[in-house]
């Protein structure tokens, strides 16, 4: 069964904290993306990485960095936390563009106060 | 970036009837799929349709695409109190240049009452 699994399920942080948002996925996918779910916006596109080391920005990249150093496993990194990215962030990956469908994790409900 | 727009935002109806949504889109697709995404979790993949096609079905599911009027709808037949959830389409631009996120709507909110 295809398995994408993200480090906490609800994680709370103080502001200027650095924090680190883990996914790893089981399915030897090339793809992976991050993304933010907030009420009323929908989810949107972070970052996302077609290879090891290669990754780039999407629609709200800022604030926000990622590493990618193996292939199964995908970073979010909040440099500096602000009040403002708290919110649900989803983790998924991909095999193959063009049609691809994506299989997400669970989510990481952040909290930064 | 485009962005799928659904259609309603909320629909509530009795258990057994069918739910209609409708996802409408700004510029060309290479695909359109469905997820849904039960409360507080991840989005789960329920179909996709190649912009080629005119309609697909997949169980209690059927799928419709209209690329003129760049929109889609899910039907769900003979829904069930499991259906409630949130229901999201999803479009890509596949550019050649790598791989591009899709570009969710916000959902339609499906409640369905027993």
């Amino acid at each position: 069964d295809v398995k994408v699994t993200q480090s906490s399920r609800y994680l709370v942080k103080r502001t200027g904290e650095k924090v680190f948002l883990e996914c790893v996925q089981d399915m030897d996918h090339e793809n992976m993306f991050w993304y933010r779910q907030d009420p009323g916006l929908g989810l949107r596109l972070i970052y996302f990485s077609y290879d090891v080391k290669m990754k780039e920005k999407g629609d709200i990249p800022e604030g926000y960095s990622v590493s990618r150093e193996k292939k199964e496993r995908f970073s979010l990194i909040l440099e500096s936390a602000s009040t403002n990215q708290t919110s649900m962030y989803l983790c998924a990956s991909t095999y193959a563009v063009p049609s691809y469908e994506q299989y997400f994790g669970p989510g990481t409900r952040l909290t930064v106060t | 970036s485009q962005q799928g727009e659904e259609d309603p935002q909320a629909l509530s109806i009795q258990e057994g009837e069918n739910a209609t949504m409708n996802c409408s889109y700004k510029t060309s697709i290479n695909n359109l799929q469905w997820y849904r995404q039960n409360s507080g979790r991840g989005l789960v993949h329920l179909i996709l349709i190649r912009s080629n096609e005119r309609e697909k079905h997949s169980g209690r599911l059927r799928v419709t695409l209209d690329t003129s009027k760049k929109s889609s709808s899910l039907l769900i037949t003979a829904s069930r109190a499991a259906d409630t959830a949130s229901y999201f389409c999803a479009t890509d631009a596949y550019s050649g240049g790598g791989a591009d996120g899709l570009t969710f709507g916000k959902g339609t909110h499906l409640i369905i009452q027993p």
